[in-house]
């Protein structure tokens, strides 16, 4: 079974350039996370979705930070305007149910960002 | 509001030695709990979990943890550290049950190192 897969692994852009990472979940898994991980932390979610619907963006800075989850498939996050503080690594993950804090999370590789 | 505190941000073991990471947990609800390993440049991977059956939980690669009620404590242990082990650990705490408002947050992390 193929993992949780994460698109680009890593990336460097110039401030206020926009950047769109892809993540593609295991297949059949309902629920997909967005994370943000800072170096020397662990990850902060940014926004959940449980099929199309996204559940639990309270923490997604809304003003430069966008994300889809077409057909409850495949998700993008973007940034746009990316800002030097946006440097971290883009987690990704998947879970097989929805809504079950009992749920393990399949995590993907990772997208890391530099922005110069 | 749930919260985990890992103490120790760096512990470092002889091969061969006790492996013991201590993880303590705040939560108004009965928890889910979990222990998640990363690798260097990879994506978290569950170690194991306590979803309130037995307060001994095994998990992968020789680790277990022991859930504490009376000590709010969720401590990681294995007897003996191989240099294999040698990575980043988080412990998380997760709402119980079924709920849109479910969510997994995540402790700082402990970084193991391993001397030979």
């Amino acid at each position: 079974e193929a993992g949780v897969v994460q698109s680009p692994r890593y990336k460097i852009i110039e401030k206020k350039q926009p950047v769109a990472f892809w993540c593609n979940p295991i297949s059949g898994h309902n629920t997909l996370y967005w994370y943000l991980q800072n170096l020397g932390q662990g990850p902060e979610l940014l926004i959940r979705y449980e099929n199309e619907e996204a559940v639990d963006d309270s923490q997604l800075p809304k003003d430069r930070f966008s994300a889809e989850r077409l057909k409850g498939v495949d998700s993008t996050l973007k940034i746009q305007p990316a800002e030097l503080g946006d440097s971290a690594v883009y987690l990704c993950a998947s879970s097989p149910h929805s809504g079950s804090g009992a749920d393990t999370q399949y995590f993907g590789p990772g997208t890391r960002l530099t922005v110069l | 509001a749930q919260s985990v505190t890992q103490l120790g941000s760096h512990v470092s073991v002889s091969e061969g030695a006790l492996v013991l990471l201590r993880c303590n947990y705040s939560s108004s609800v009965p928890p889910y709990l979990f222990w998640y390993v990363q690798y260097p440049n990879q994506g978290l991977q569950l170690l194991l979990k306590y979803t309130s059956a037995a307060t001994l939980v095994k998990g992968i690669n020789g680790f277990e943890a022991e859930f504490k009620k009376s000590e709010t404590s969720f401590h990681l242990t294995k007897p003996s550290a191989h240099m294999s082990d040698a990575a980043e650990y988080f412990c998380a705490v997760s709402t119980s049950g079924y709920s849109s408002a479910s969510k997994i947050i995540f402790g700082s992390g402990t970084r193991l190192s391993i001397r030979p």
